[in-house]
């Protein structure tokens, strides 16, 4: 990803554990969310997503919570692998077709 | 299905230079949106084009253009770059027409361009 100068928040994960990550939107008029990955020298990739009439959406090894509430995302990721050490990036939908990308958060996986 | 594709990969200009950045999308895909990544700033959106016009702009200065041609790819365009536009640039494709949620929405990006300014 590109992280390199930045601290991003860092979450160290066994292989094999469950990983969650946690993201804060900033409009409660958001009605669309989505999940990407970014991988070192590589754009984000899509991973979920899920409209603001749901609070959950599940798809493989990955769920995706959301809470209007207090405007708060989570992304879990069932048993996870080397391959699931990235940058995680949860963006919101504002105006027509363009989203607005929280910092990131950074997941370790220790073999 | 190629996916969306970024050219060149990298880039080195001097400050004072313009630099004109491509993107072609993922084919059938209407709207390419841009973005510029940097370690301090984070993914911040540039502007989105679809069906040639820019229907999106963020909060970029006036140096910052694009277009998009009648095959829906797209330019984007820096001129008099400063040290401060070094960043990797990002181009997402999506499809608009008829959107109604679903996998319409979704943007894929391609793998940027890298621009460092000395």
């Amino acid at each position: 990803g590109e992280s390199v100068g930045l601290h991003l928040p860092t979450l160290s994960v066994q292989e094999g554990d469950n990983s969650i990550i946690n993201c804060a939107y900033s409009n409660s008029a958001s009605d669309y969310f989505i999940w990407y990955k970014q991988e070192s020298g590589k754009g984000p990739q899509f991973i979920i997503d899920i409209r603001s009439n749901m609070d959950k959406r599940q798809g493989q090894r990955v769920t995706v919570l959301l809470n209007k509430t207090v405007k708060h995302l989570s992304l879990q990721i069932a048993a996870t692998q080397p391959g699931d050490s990235a940058v995680y990036f949860c963006a919101e939908k504002i105006g027509n077709n363009r989203l607005a990308f929280g910092k990131g958060n950074q997941v370790v996986v220790i073999p | 299905k190629a996916g969306v594709t970024q050219t060149p990969r990298y880039l080195i200009k001097t400050r004072g230079q313009q630099v004109t950045l491509s993107c072609s999308p993922i084919s059938g895909h209407r709207s390419v949106s841009w973005y510029q990544q940097t370690p301090g700033q984070g993914l911040q959106f540039l502007f989105e084009y679809f069906s040639e016009t820019q229907r999106n702009k963020g909060n970029f200065p006036g140096r910052f253009s694009g277009r998009q041609f009648s095959n829906s790819r797209s330019e984007m365009n820096v001129s008099t770059l400063e040290l401060g536009d070094s960043a990797l640039y990002l181009c997402a494709s999506s499809w608009i027409p008829g959107t109604s949620g679903g996998a319409k929405n979704i943007q894929y990006f391609g793998a940027g361009t890298r621009l460092s300014v000395l």
